[in-house]
């Protein structure tokens, strides 16, 4: 079975911390998406990788992906409130054109 | 350009009653999909099509569920007769080829 598995499903974190968020995933594509959706929003292209190796930064989110080992991390860097969000990592049903497999997500909290 | 557009936002309909939600996709994407959100299941894809021809149905709930596209900026989905356990976030998206997939605003039904 595919699968995109994300831990932790749930982050509480200071601002000003540090956290990865990881993203293992089953499909035998080498294309790993990360979106962010906030409370009563619908969802926002955070991040695309294409390849092994690949790493993206946006403010504070840096993401990776390793496709040998089948690994995604979105790394958070010293944590603010407008972060809190829940993020979901996908990738391609391999053989499926563009049909992309969820991760549950990982729904971050950054308290003051 | 103005997005992926859906409508209506909100629907609320008595049990029984039919339920069309309509998706405009960005232009020129091929491909376009329809999700459900819930607390329970997550985001599950529905169906998904590319260049307006269904690909995957497999996700779609039951026979009450279907989904037409008849041109390249329109696609529907229907609920006949619709049931409290369909209420939940309908989103649509599109993308082309295998790129990222962009959001619509969302459907939110509720059935009672």
């Amino acid at each position: 079975e595919l699968k995109v598995e994300q831990n932790p499903l749930f982050l509480s974190m200071q601002e000003g911390k540090n956290y990865t968020i990881y993203c293992n995933y089953s499909t035998t594509s080498d294309r790993l998406y990360w979106y962010r959706q906030d409370p009563g929003k619908s969802l926002e292209s955070l991040f695309v990788l294409l390849s092994n190796g690949a790493v993206k930064q946006e403010g504070r989110l840096m993401a990776s992906l390793d496709t040998k080992a089948r690994l995604s991390t979105l790394h958070i860097t010293a944590a603010v409130h407008d972060l809190s969000a829940t993020y979901f990592c996908t990738s391609i049903h391999g053989g499926s054109q563009g049909n992309l497999i969820f991760g549950k997500g990982t729904k971050l909290s950054v308290k003051p | 350009d103005a997005g992926v557009i859906q409508s209506p936002r909100h629907e609320v309909t008595e049990m029984g009653q039919e339920v069309t939600l309509r998706c405009k996709p960005i232009s020129g994407h091929n491909s376009l999909f329809w999700y459900r959100q819930t607390m329970m299941r997550g985001l599950e894809l529905l169906i998904y099509f590319n260049n307006n021809v269904p690909i995957d149905d497999s996700g779609m709930p039951e026979d009450r569920f279907s989904a037409k596209m008849p041109n390249a900026s329109f696609s529907t989905l229907k609920i006949q007769p619709s049931e409290p356990r369909d209420s939940a976030v309908y989103f649509c998206a599109s993308s082309f080829l295998w790129g990222e997939q962009y959001f619509g605003p969302g459907t939110r039904l509720t059935v009672t």
